[in-house]
């Protein structure tokens, strides 16, 4: 079956800090890969999504590549600020498939 | 803001007790899937329904069940509660519920309480 595999953290930072959450996956077809956030007491939002091999994924500063040689799927950001604080979820959506299959997700925590 | 509602926001109930979770899926979207977040295990599938149907199961428990009405909307109903039901309970809605590079949306939750 389909898992991701996501550094639990938490990870702590300082502002203008260079952040990376490391996510791997398994999946037995050809899947999308997602980034969603979920900041204190909200929902989950989508971050950045990639669908095939070597897509980069960005958004508001993040980025992720798609890499199938690796089963990778890095988030990066290079210089985190504290309303980036959230809880980070690896995700992935199989076409064979139709749920979500969601990492463990890595709590960030940026101080000033 | 993803157009995606739920209610209500939070719910505190007692262990034995019935509640009824509502989702309003974004407009023009077909599929709603229903999630569950707990400390222990994390965010996991429970079910989808597409256009009324139910499309996949995913680790629901018999003591709860969904329905899709015919706007769209979705209840998830969950009985019998235990302590161990406490969670916060995502909707999510998509497009037309096809795996893979659709994307899914997400409601801002409602957090359950069992006492």
């Amino acid at each position: 079956g389909n898992s991701v595999t996501q550094m639990e953290g938490p990870v702590t930072l300082s502002e203008e800090a260079f952040l990376t959450i490391n996510c791997t996956y398994t999946a037995t077809g050809y899947p999308s890969l997602f980034w969603y956030v979920q900041y204190p007491g909200e929902g989950l939002q989508l971050l950045l999504k990639a669908t095939k091999a070597d897509d980069k994924g960005s958004n508001k500063g993040f980025e992720a590549t798609y890499r199938k040689e690796t089963t990778s799927f890095h988030l990066e950001k290079g210089s985190v600020q504290v309303s980036d604080s959230a809880v980070y979820f690896c995700a992935l959506s199989d076409r064979s498939d139709y749920k979500l299959s969601f990492g463990a997700g890595t709590t960030v925590t940026v101080r000033a | 803001d993803s157009g995606v509602t739920q209610t209500p926001k939070h719910l505190i109930t007692a262990t034995g007790q019935r509640v009824t979770l509502r989702c309003s899926p974004r407009s023009g979207d077909l599929s709603v899937y229903w999630y569950q977040q707990s400390l222990d295990q994390g965010l996991q599938f429970l079910i989808q329904y597409y256009n009324g149907e139910e499309r996949a199961k995913g680790n629901i428990l018999e003591r709860f069940s969904a329905q899709q009405f015919p706007d769209l909307h979705s209840e998830l109903n969950l009985s019998s509660l235990e302590l161990g039901d406490s969670a916060l309970y995502f909707c999510a809605s998509s497009v037309a519920g096809q795996g893979g590079v659709e994307t899914q949306y997400f409601g801002p939750g409602t957090r359950l309480l069992v006492l």
